[in-house]
């Protein structure tokens, strides 16, 4: 399938396992990105992948654990997942912005809804 | 700092106007936008606004933008209960080779009969 897709889109976890969320995108977007989305704030980012192999943290990346062996992938782990990890997680890419006035639309998937007990 | 703020809930009259505000903080802000997310879904961007712009129109979207004040505002006309759905506000700022984006909470419309 074409465009951006997360699984699974619901887990129940309990607190202390260890959780992967996998992200896939099709259109070879240089940059990937982990939101999570809680009420009341929005959403916020965790962490960022510029290209194959190069992640960097964002506002809220305690926790959490990312890698981007491919170009089309960026899993994002919960070690030791907590309940304040209960959330729903969002991936988005985008291209390259080319200039410092650069607008890049960010295509987000359909979420991935965690429930840690 | 960065902040982003609106409220969060707006109730309307299908066939009536929605006007969805937005206050945001940092100047130095290129581009403002406005995502929709439709219930279990993804968000999608609706409209932006490049930030030495005041208004831009889109068929049934109007996005003002008054940047003395930092306050965005999305009016839909003629609205309709496929509309009923979350819309964020973002501002966007490029960071390296990436916007990097500061979301509102989200304003959670209600399109009743």
């Amino acid at each position: 399938d074409a465009g951006i897709t997360q699984s699974p889109r619901y887990k129940i976890t309990e607190t202390g396992r260890q959780v992967t969320l996998m992200c896939h995108q099709t259109w070879s977007h240089s940059y990937m990105f982990w939101y999570r989305q809680d009420l009341g704030h929005g959403l916020r980012l965790i962490y960022y992948s510029a290209a194959a192999d190069i992640t960097d943290k964002g506002e809220v990346p305690d926790g959490y654990v990312v890698s981007r062996s491919k170009t089309e992938n960026f899993p994002l782990t919960l070690e030791s997942a907590t309940r304040s990890q209960t959330s729903v997680y969002f991936c988005a890419s985008s291209e390259l912005s080319t200039g410092t006035r650069g607008y890049n639309e960010q295509f987000f998937g359909p979420g991935t809804r965690l429930t840690v007990l | 700092g960065e902040d982003v703020e609106q409220s969060l809930f707006l109730s309307v009259r299908e066939g009536d106007s929605s006007v969805i505000n937005c206050t945001y903080t940092d100047s130095s802000s290129t581009y403002l936008y406005w995502y929709k997310q439709e219930p279990g879904a993804g968000l999608q961007l609706l409209t932006y606004i490049f930030s030495n712009m005041d208004m831009k129109q889109d068929q049934r979207l109007t996005v003002l933008l008054n940047k003395k004040d930092k306050h965005l505002s999305l009016r839909i006309a003629d609205t309709q209960t496929g509309d009923s759905a979350i819309y964020f506000c973002a501002e966007g700022m490029f960071s390296g080779g990436y916007n990097k984006l500061i979301f509102g909470a989200g304003t959670r419309l209600a399109v009743h009969p």
